[in-house]
């Protein structure tokens, strides 16, 4: 069974950071891309950033370009997502996804973790 | 970049009724078109990629249709567990895409 399993979530003061973690199991993850979306509340979807299986291919919205990093470690089977200077329109609920063998789609989600960027 | 319209907003119906739900890309997106499901307080999952082709385990009365920019997921006679929130999804060369959700409501 695959699990995604986000932790590191929690409350943050503008202009802050954070470290998201994700740990996987269930399946080989040293050989999926992986994402990041997240979900303000009471709205809808947002892609934030994906990576490919060898870190070769990084991508990330407009929105968090150069304020987030993602990476992962294979070995630990870990995704995470850095967030620096963090605006309060960055609060949100974070899930870990893997993508599709196609790279089109989400086929496993984590259970997200919320973020709240707030004085 | 593309933009993927939902509509409507929100469908009330009933049990046993069917739910036609619409989702309009601004330019061609192929086939290349999924549909989630999310429920409150869970995460979305995926019934539909390709366009019509259904993901391992979802039921048969969800079906997809469509290519280029229109494209429809149909729910033929709803269950009281369907009432959710329905995304589109497009993958961009670099991104992902999503649409901005129809609601099923319990009419």
């Amino acid at each position: 069974e695959v699990q995604l399993v986000e932790s590191g979530g929690g409350l943050v003061k503008p202009g802050g950071s954070l470290r998201l973690s994700c740990a996987a199991s269930g399946f080989t993850f040293s050989s999926n891309s992986m994402s990041w979306v997240r979900q303000a509340p009471g709205k809808g979807l947002e892609w934030v950033s994906s990576l490919s299986s060898t870190s070769s291919y990084i991508y990330y919205a407009d929105s968090v370009k150069g304020r987030f990093t993602i990476s992962r470690d294979n070995a630990k089977n870990s995704l995470f997502l850095q967030m620096d200077s963090l605006r309060a329109e960055d609060t949100a609920v974070y899930y870990c996804a893997r993508e599709s063998s196609s790279l089109v789609y989400i086929v496993d989600w984590g259970q997200g973790t919320l973020v709240t960027v707030s004085s | 970049d593309i933009v993927l319209t939902q509509s409507p907003a929100t469908l009330s119906l009933s049990p046993g009724e069917r739910a036609t739900l619409s989702c309009r890309a601004s330019q061609s997106v192929s086939g290349y078109l999924g549909w989630y499901q999310q429920k409150p307080g869970q995460a979305p999952r995926l019934l539909i990629y390709d366009a019509s082709n259904r993901a391992t385990g979802i039921p048969a009365r969800f079906s997809g249709s469509g290519a280029g920019t229109d494209f429809t997921l149909t729910i033929s006679s709803l269950e009281p567990e369907d009432f959710a929130v329905y995304y589109c999804q497009h993958r961009r060369n670099w991104g992902l895409t999503f649409g901005g959700g129809t609601k099923v409501e319990l009419k």
